[in-house]
Formats: structure tokens, C-alpha cells, sequence
């Protein structure tokens, strides 16, 4: 199934913990990109990959970290969550970072820290 | 910065109402510009885009022109339906890596039968 796929749907964790949410695309798109979303806030962007082998940090970065491996990978990893870091998570890819380009959303992982 | 301001809603209309959601943007340059939909409990899909001023997209009944100089992008469609119920986002983008998508805070739209 062509597309992207995240991982898990959603989760609940206990502050303090470690988490890393999965997201793997199959459509050989260069660039990759990690966005919450919180109500009233719209999406904003956390991290970026322009390409394998390379990340950069977006509006909200602080918390979280990010590794880009391979074409197809691009987990985020909370070190120690906290409750503001409680959200919708998606990942998006898009084929080559262009401006015109359209990204590819995933369905979202739901995350709640307490 | 970039930025992009649409009304937050929940706006409510009934079926084969005419809607507008309008968008505006702050941004240096010439930014594409998009309208993504999100329907319950699913990720964001692109609804259409538009790259360049004075362009139009279009898709499933919707449409939008590029703007430039009102530095808007307002929705339209002639006739909703009660499918068409979903949290729309208007947004921009500069090119990847920093920038990615600017998004606006979303408009919840309610279509009644």
C-alpha cells in the first residue's frame, strides 16, 4: 500500500519516559518532515529531512530529536516527555522539498503524557 | 515570518449552501499556497494548490485563486454537502527544510442536511 504509515496509533506515557513514534514511507520522497497538531494552534512543524542522511530543526524542535537513516525512515524520539508534549503527531513527506511540491500525510499518532 | 490567518469557525451550513473560507498570508517572496482537509480521525490530504499568482486550483467542486495582490486565498464552493463536514487548513510553503508548511489554525466546517 503505497502511502505512510505511522506508528503506534496512539499511546499514553508517563512523564519522564521515553518514546519514539515510527513513520516509514514507500513512495522514495527525498524530504520528510514531523508536525503536532493542537487545538487552536493549526500544525506546526517540529523537524525536517530534506534528504537521507540529513535533519534540521523546525518552529517547536525542543524535546524532541529526530534521525533519517534511510530513504524510507524518519522516527521522532521524545527523550524524556513531559504533559506539554501531550498531542496529535503527524509525518509528512513530500517528493523534493520543492515549494510547488504537495506532501503526503500520515494518519496520526495520538499521544497523551501524564 | 511566514504566517497565515483563516477564520477558525466552526462554521455551520446547511446542505447546497454557498461557502467561503477565507485565507490570507503574510510571506516574502511567492510562496505556493494550499488548501488540506482533514476529515475524522485522518491525517491531512490535499485538497488543491495553487503556485503561482493569479493561478486557480480546483477539485471536487472547490476553488481557490492566488492572490497576490490582496495576499489572499479563499475557498469557495457553490454547493456543500454533508460530506464535505471536515476541519479545513489553509497553508504556504517557501520551499522545504525550515520552512515545510505554514499552517493556519484550521476552520471546522458543519454541513447539516
Amino acid at each position: 500500500i503505497a502511502g505512510i504509515t505511522q506508528a503506534p496509533t496512539s499511546q499514553i506515557l508517563a512523564a519522564g519516559r521515553r518514546m519514539t513514534l515510527r513513520c516509514t514511507q514507500d513512495m522514495r520522497h527525498n524530504a520528510m518532515y514531523w508536525y503536532r497538531q493542537d487545538l487552536g494552534l493549526g500544525l506546526r512543524l517540529i523537524h525536517y529531512s530534506n534528504t537521507a542522511g540529513t535533519t534540521g530543526k523546525g518552529e517547536v524542535p525542543d524535546g524532541y530529536s529526530v534521525s533519517r537513516a534511510n530513504t524510507d525512515d524518519f522516527p521522532l524520539t521524545l527523550a524524556s516527555a513531559v504533559p506539554s508534549q501531550t498531542s496529535v503527531y503527524f509525518c509528512a513527506s513530500s517528493p523534493r522539498g520543492w515549494k510547488t511540491d504537495t506532501q503526503y500525510f500520515g494518519p496520526g499518532t495520538r499521544l497523551t503524557v501524564l | 515570518g511566514n504566517s497565515v490567518t483563516q477564520m477558525e469557525g466552526p462554521v455551520t451550513l446547511s446542505e447546497e449552501a454557498f461557502l467561503t473560507i477565507n485565507c490570507t498570508y503574510t510571506a516574502t517572496g511567492y510562496p505556493s499556497l494550499f488548501w488540506y482537509v482533514q476529515y475524522p480521525g485522518e491525517g491531512l490530504q490535499l485538497l488543491l494548490k495553487a503556485t503561482k499568482a493569479d493561478d486557480k486550483g480546483s477539485n471536487k467542486g472547490f476553488e481557490a485563486t492566488y492572490r497576490k495582490e490582496t495576499t489572499s486565498f479563499h475557498l469557495e464552493k457553490g454547493s456543500v454537502q454533508v460530506s464535505d463536514s471536515a476541519v479545513y487548513f489553509c497553508a504556504l510553503s517557501q520551499g522545504g527544510g525550515a520552512d515545510g508548511l505554514t499552517f493556519g489554525k484550521g476552520t471546522h466546517l458543519i454541513i447539516q442536511p
